[in-house]
């Protein structure tokens, strides 16, 4: 069974602190992506890797960074956190294929700064 | 860019009816994907339904299917004989394929209520 999981489901933070929101892939995939999801706007991508230590920039990238050590992890940062990065954050991951590419969600953060 | 829009913020159907909910996108790929998503509350998102834009032939799964409209850039999602499981929150989401490393564009999100 496929399985996607991230650090924490809920998570309250101070203005200011750095935050690490982790995600876990079992299903050996490339590809991996964080989202943050906000009530009428959808999922917007924030950063995605296609490899190991590589990155590239997604729609909304201001405010944070990504780590990606190893294949499975892929570790999303906020150097600073302040109240509008208060939101429910999505990881997925795929295959890195030519043909379509099904992402699989973790259950996501909900995160909330005061 | 691609971009997506669903412009029903919010659905209802009673329990055993049809339902359609509706979704446009705009691309300047000729080879792309579009998908349903259904993120059921406190739960994880799931895939629907996915559908290859060179495939004529609408894609149908159990009780889902979609009508895709090309040339309109239309991608609506029909989910008939409704169940109360079916109520979620639905994205529509494209991809642009190739090297596009499956990022994918998502919509608002269209919230389905089903009534018993």
């Amino acid at each position: 069974d496929v399985k996607v999981t991230q650090s924490s489901r809920y998570l309250v933070k101070r203005t200011g602190e750095k935050v690490f929101l982790e995600c876990v892939q079992d299903m050996d995939h490339e590809n991996m992506f964080w989202y943050r999801q906000d009530p009428g706007l959808g999922l917007r991508l924030i950063y995605f890797s296609y490899d190991v230590k590589m990155k590239e920039k997604g729609d909304i990238p201001e405010g944070y960074s990504v780590s990606r050590e190893k294949k499975e992890r892929f570790s999303l940062i906020l150097e600073s956190a302040s109240t509008n990065q208060t939101s429910m954050y999505l990881c997925a991951s795929s295959f890195r294929t030519i043909a379509y590419n099904e992402q699989f969600f973790g259950p996501g953060t909900r995160l909330t700064v005061l | 860019a691609q971009t997506v829009t669903q412009s029903q913020p919010e659905m209802s159907v009673q329990e055993a009816e049809t339902v359609t909910l509706s979704c446009t996108y705009d691309t300047s790929e000729s080879d792309y994907y579009l998908f349903w998503y259904k993120q059921p509350p406190s739960r994880q998102m799931i895939l629907v339904i996915r559908q290859e834009a060179y495939k004529q032939q609408n894609a149908t799964e159990n009780r889902f299917s979609v009508n895709f409209q090309k040339a309109a850039k239309s991608f609506s999602l029909k989910i008939s004989d409704s169940q109360l499981g079916d109520a979620a929150m639905y994205f529509c989401a494209s991809d642009a394929g190739g090297t596009s490393y499956g990022k994918l564009t998502f919509g608002q999100g269209t919230i389905l209520t089903v009534h018993p």
